[in-house]
């Protein structure tokens, strides 16, 4: 079974600081694993992916995570934030070794960017 | 290129009657996922189609159905509704879905049930 633990609920940081979404996952076998971004009344957006290699990939709008195998974690970075970064952000993992076409997705954290 | 689209964006409906959501793909995905959301459970998948084909489907009862149509469009089928299936219905497409494939997100449908 694949499941995605964010352990924080909400992360509130200031303007102009470094932020992080932490996600781990569980898997058993080897992970892909994205973030998305979701705003008020609208669907998700695709952030970024991991597949395989560099364990340090680089997305949209400025964001990047870091895959840590040891760990089993894949964060969310920004090295810093924006006011309108301010959203509901999700983690999935896919298990390659499983063949399973589910996306299972994180229950969310909302990031709250202060002026 | 167009991205997903979902209609109705909002649905009211009475507890016992049936409702059908559907979602158009973007042009060449073939895969068309659901995702039930609601602020307590999350994301839930419902289920995932291929070629007009059940891939995957997710923990929901018998009450919850799809199809997916030969041009990829897809609809999902909630009869008998609930209360507790009042939430934000999404929709998902991508190439072939599996792998490394993203999906691409729809805006939803707010179903709200009285």
């Amino acid at each position: 079974a694949q499941s995605v633990a964010q352990p924080e609920d909400q992360v509130n940081v200031a303007e102009g600081n470094p932020l992080t979404v932490k996600c781990t996952y569980s898997v058993s076998g080897n992970p892909y694993l994205f973030w998305y971004v979701q705003y008020p009344n609208r669907g998700l957006q695709f952030l970024l992916k991991y597949i395989t290699g560099d364990n340090l990939v680089k997305g949209s709008y400025g964001f990047e995570a870091e895959f840590n195998k040891s760990q089993t974690s894949f964060h969310l970075k920004k090295p810093s934030a924006l006011v309108s970064d301010s959203a509901l952000y999700f983690c999935a993992v896919r298990d390659i070794g499983a063949g399973s076409y589910q996306l299972t997705f994180g229950k969310g954290t909302k990031l709250s960017v202060i002026p | 290129k167009a991205g997903v689209t979902q209609t109705p964006r909002y649905l009211i409906k009475t507890r016992g009657q049936q409702v059908t959501l559907s979602c158009s793909p973007i042009s060449g995905h073939r895969s068309v996922s659901w995702y039930q959301q609601t602020p307590g459970q999350g994301l839930q998948f419902l289920f995932e189609y291929f070629s007009e084909t059940q891939r995957n489907k997710g923990n929901f009862p018998g009450r919850f159905s799809g199809r997916q149509f030969s041009n990829s469009r897809s609809e999902m089928n909630v009869s008998t509704l609930e209360l507790g299936d009042s939430a934000l219905y999404l929709c998902a497409s991508s190439l072939v879905g599996g792998g490394n494939d993203e999906q691409y997100f729809g805006p939803g449908t707010r179903l709200t049930v009285t």
